[in-house]
């Protein structure tokens, strides 16, 4: 079964910590999303990658960066965690030829609390 | 722009009764539509699709038609059962966006 997994289901953090989000795809998927997710806000995508070493910003790129350096990884990287990050993240992935079809797949997301 | 519009949750119902969510979109081309849903705690999973107009999706007891002169994608079941509580999505993909666009999602709570 094809699987995007990330790393950790639950995570805290203290405020001012550096925080790495990994997210792996075994589809050989050239798209990789990041989404955060909160009550009444919606899915809102945070960066995306169309291919190795190549990032684009979301809708709300501030206070995070990513790292996309094999196919299979994206990153998501909080310089300096802040308690307004706290929030369920989402990675996703999706081939170029086929997210007309099929969508996008996703992980089962990561529960970020920062205190 | 392209975008999606979903009808405000909680939507509230008892176990074996009929459900819709309303979904409407608007999107200068024939975009494809999707159904997500995510259960508590997860993440979203595909429940449905169509690609092109008059497409009718259909998974696990819930359908959605694609009807293009109403900009519309609903989805029905015609009967929950508790195990359906969860926030279902509407979604389009556009080439041109090149990315899927989500409405805001519903909540649904089925009660025994």
């Amino acid at each position: 079964d094809v699987k995007v997994t990330q790393s950790s289901r639950y995570l805290v953090k203290r405020t001012g910590e550096k925080v790495f989000l990994e997210c792996v795809q075994d589809m050989d998927h050239e798209n990789m999303f990041w989404y955060r997710q909160d009550p009444g806000l919606g899915l809102r995508l945070i960066y995306f990658s169309y291919d190795v070493k190549m990032k684009e910003k979301g809708d709300i790129p501030e206070g995070y960066s990513v790292s996309r350096e094999k196919k299979e990884r994206f990153s998501l990287i909080l310089e300096s965690a802040s308690t307004n990050q706290t929030s369920m993240y989402l990675c996703a992935s999706s081939s170029p030829q086929g997210a007309h079809r099929y969508g996008y797949t996703f992980g089962s997301g990561t529960r970020l609390t920062v205190v | 722009g392209d975008s999606v519009t979903q009808m405000e949750g909680p939507v509230t119902l008892s176990e074996e009764a009929f459900l819709t969510i309303n979904c409407t979109y608007t999107a200068t081309g024939y975009p494809s539509l999707f159904w997500y849903v995510q259960y508590p705690g997860e993440g979203l999973q595909l429940l449905l699709k169509a690609t092109k107009a008059d497409d009718k999706g259909s998974n696990k007891g819930f359908e959605a038609t694609y009807r293009k002169e109403t900009t519309s994608f609903h989805l029905e079941k015609g009967s929950v059962q508790v195990s359906d509580s969860a926030v279902y999505f509407c979604a389009l993909w556009m080439d041109s966006s090149y990315k899927l666009i989500f409405g805001s999602g519903t909540r649904l709570l089925v009660r025994p």
